[in-house]
């Protein structure tokens, strides 16, 4: 199975600053048809998850452009340009290149 | 609008069995790879399983294959996991879930159903 990790763990922003999270996985998630498998969703308090990026850097219909996803091969990064108060939740990076489908443990983003 | 709306949870003895369903609607049901994930009671998200528009194929994490089953019935827009020989382990809840395009990424997401397994 791919391990998707997460780094850091927990980060606290203040409003208005920048916020960036790594995911890593254990193999590249790019397919032989060129796209890179590689999402990441917000569970935001007492919510379901919602999905903020897909295939690596598309963002989802109706995410802020604050949000941007980067990276290829097996580093990513998802980036908020500014945070703001309702971005507080846990962070997940997912890999959709192969069954099973595997989560990062998580990042929990607080504001200062 | 898409609305999906998990149902079936509840409390099972280890070793029991339980079928979770999900209704959709908003959107032509039939098209889409459907996915079950889990979260355990504090911990992170887990892929189940998923299945294939049509209902041809099934794929599930290997923790739970040979013990779930996911079918679907188009005609009613409704999915299902059937979970047998359950454990403490697959205490979480479960969350219904459309696929955005093919299996991958996750659009829509019900709001969830608590499988508590104990005795």
């Amino acid at each position: 199975d791919i391990v998707m990790t997460q780094s850091p763990l927990s980060l606290a922003v203040t409003p208005g600053e920048p916020a960036s999270i790594s995911c890593r996985s254990s193999q590249s998630l790019v397919h032989s048809n060129e796209n890179t498998y590689l999402d990441w969703y917000l569970q935001k308090p007492g919510k379901s998850p919602q999905l903020l990026i897909y295939l690596g850097y598309y963002r989802a219909s109706g995410v802020p452009d604050r949000f941007s996803g980067r990276g290829s091969g097996t580093d990513f990064t998802l980036k908020i340009s500014r945070v703001e108060a309702e971005d507080v939740g846990v962070y997940y990076c997912m890999q959709g290149l192969q069954n099973p489908f595997t989560f990062g443990p998580g990042t929990k983003l607080n504001i200062k | 609008e898409v609305h999906l709306v998990d149902s079936g949870g509840g409390l099972v003895q280890p070793g029991g069995s339980l079928r979770l369903s999900c209704a959709a609607s908003g959107f032509t049901f039939s098209t889409y790879w459907m996915t079950w994930i889990r979260q355990a009671p504090g911990r992170g998200l887990e892929w189940v399983g998923n299945i294939k528009a049509d209902g041809s194929e099934q794929y599930f994490v290997d923790s739970v294959r040979g013990r779930f089953t996911i079918s679907r019935d188009n005609a009613k827009n409704s999915l299902h996991l059937q979970m047998n020989s359950l454990r403490a382990e697959d205490t979480a809840i479960y969350y219904c879930v459309r696929n955005l395009r093919g299996d991958y990424a996750f659009d829509y997401w019900g709001r969830g159903t608590l499988v508590t397994v104990s005795s």
